[in-house]
Parts: C-alpha cells; structure tokens; sequence
C-alpha cells in the first residue's frame, strides 16, 4: 500500500517551455502533497505544500508564478514549471500524506528529472 | 543552530558489519521520527517510523528515539551492498511538513 507515482519520470525541453508533472496517489487518499526539490547529492528542499481544494502554500523563495501548483483531487497534484530555463532543470519529488495512515507519515513518488536545453 | 542535524558521511562499512546512523534535533515539540533510504535518481523510501521515544525493530534495522536528548537513531544489522543508499531522517511536531537532515551516504562494500 501508500504507493505514489509520478509522470513523467524524465522530461528534456527547450528554455521558454512550459512542463507539467503530475504526482498521484494510487491507493489512498491525499489531502496534502508536497514537492520537493532535489539536486545532486543534496537534501530535498521542500517547494509547496499542496492542499485539495485549496490554494499551495510556498516555501519562502519559490516564486508561486514560475510554479504552479494544482491539487484538484484527492489523488492528483500536479506541478507546472512555466517558462522553463535551464537553472530550472533539477530532480523534482512529490509526496502525499496518508491521512488514514500513521500521523504525518509521507510517501515519496519515484521523482522527475527536468532537463532544460 | 539547525533544526535537524545529520552528518552526510560517506559512511563505508564492510558487508554484514553493523551500521549506527544519527540524527540530533532542536525542536521538543518533534513527535513523529522517520527514516527514509533513498537510492540514487530515486525517491526517498519510507523505512521505520516512531511516535515518541522508544525502540522499534523491523528485520534487520532497529530505530531508537531519545527524546530527552533530542536524538535518534537507525540500525541496520548484518549490512548488505544492496543497503548502499542515502539514508534520511525526518521528523514533525503533527499536521506539519516533515523536516528532514540533509541525509547520510552508505556505502556497503562486498
């Protein structure tokens, strides 16, 4: 149980492109995803935290119009890099609390490498 | 002071030695403790989760939480080279983002 997926697993585009990735959770119920990002042989650095229904709340630092955010389902988040640049390209992770589960547990999805030409 | 501190390692252990990983923390309103193992490219993997002080044993790995020491710790008897990963911990207060240490690197060499 409490498996997450995300799509695509990899994605190179060109600089000025949007790309949207979409994190799900496959048997359980989400009301809260996060997302993370990931460079090499660094920690995770918390993004957003995503709530159904609502609006993201934003780390400070990340610009919430370069990173879209929608949490429309209890089983979908996805994000948007719009107009993507190449400093933008990193690993990117979503997670989702099982709120019918142990208490503030998260389960990561396998992440997203975003290449940008 | 960081909320959450984890050295980063490398740790090279020989296979089947056993492994000690650590974490120390700041914040006394942390309840809930994780560790997580996460392989290169991948997404990180839940692995033993606490509530509160105490041991928990789960096969070969065994995680200890000390609260009036603000410390916890992950071991993993009998190591194997498919244990070679980085290895998080993670911890909240409850309805909060998982705060987590920067990760520890494995290496488990045949």
């Amino acid at each position: 149980g409490a498996v997450v997926s995300q799509h695509p697993s990899r994605v190179i585009c060109k600089s000025g492109t949007s790309v949207k990735i979409e994190c799900r959770s496959l048997d359980f119920q989400a009301t809260t995803m996060f997302w993370y990002r990931q460079f090499p042989k660094k920690s995770l650095m918390l993004m957003a935290t995503s709530n159904e229904g609502s609006k993201a709340t934003y780390e400070q630092g990340v610009e919430k119009d370069k990173f879209l955010i929608n949490h429309a389902s209890l089983t979908l988040s996805t994000l948007t890099v719009t107009s993507a640049h190449p400093e933008d390209s990193s690993f990117y992770i979503c997670s989702a609390r099982d709120h019918g589960g142990r208490k503030d547990t998260q389960y990561f999805g396998p992440g997203t490498r975003l290449t940008v030409l | 002071q960081k909320e959450v501190e984890q050295d980063p390692g490398p740790l090279s252990v020989p296979e089947g030695a056993i492994v000690s990983l650590n974490c120390t923390y700041s914040n006394s309103a942390f309840q809930y403790f994780m560790w997580y193992r996460q392989y290169s490219r991948k997404g990180p993997e839940l692995l033993m989760y606490t509530y509160s002080s105490g041991n928990k044993e789960d096969g070969r790995f065994t995680a200890q939480v000390d609260k009036s020491s603000k410390y916890i710790s992950l071991f993993i008897r009998d190591s194997q080279p498919s244990d070679s990963a980085t290895y998080l911990c993670a911890m909240s207060s409850g309805n909060t983002p998982l705060v987590f240490g920067k990760g520890t690197r494995l290496s488990v060499i045949a």
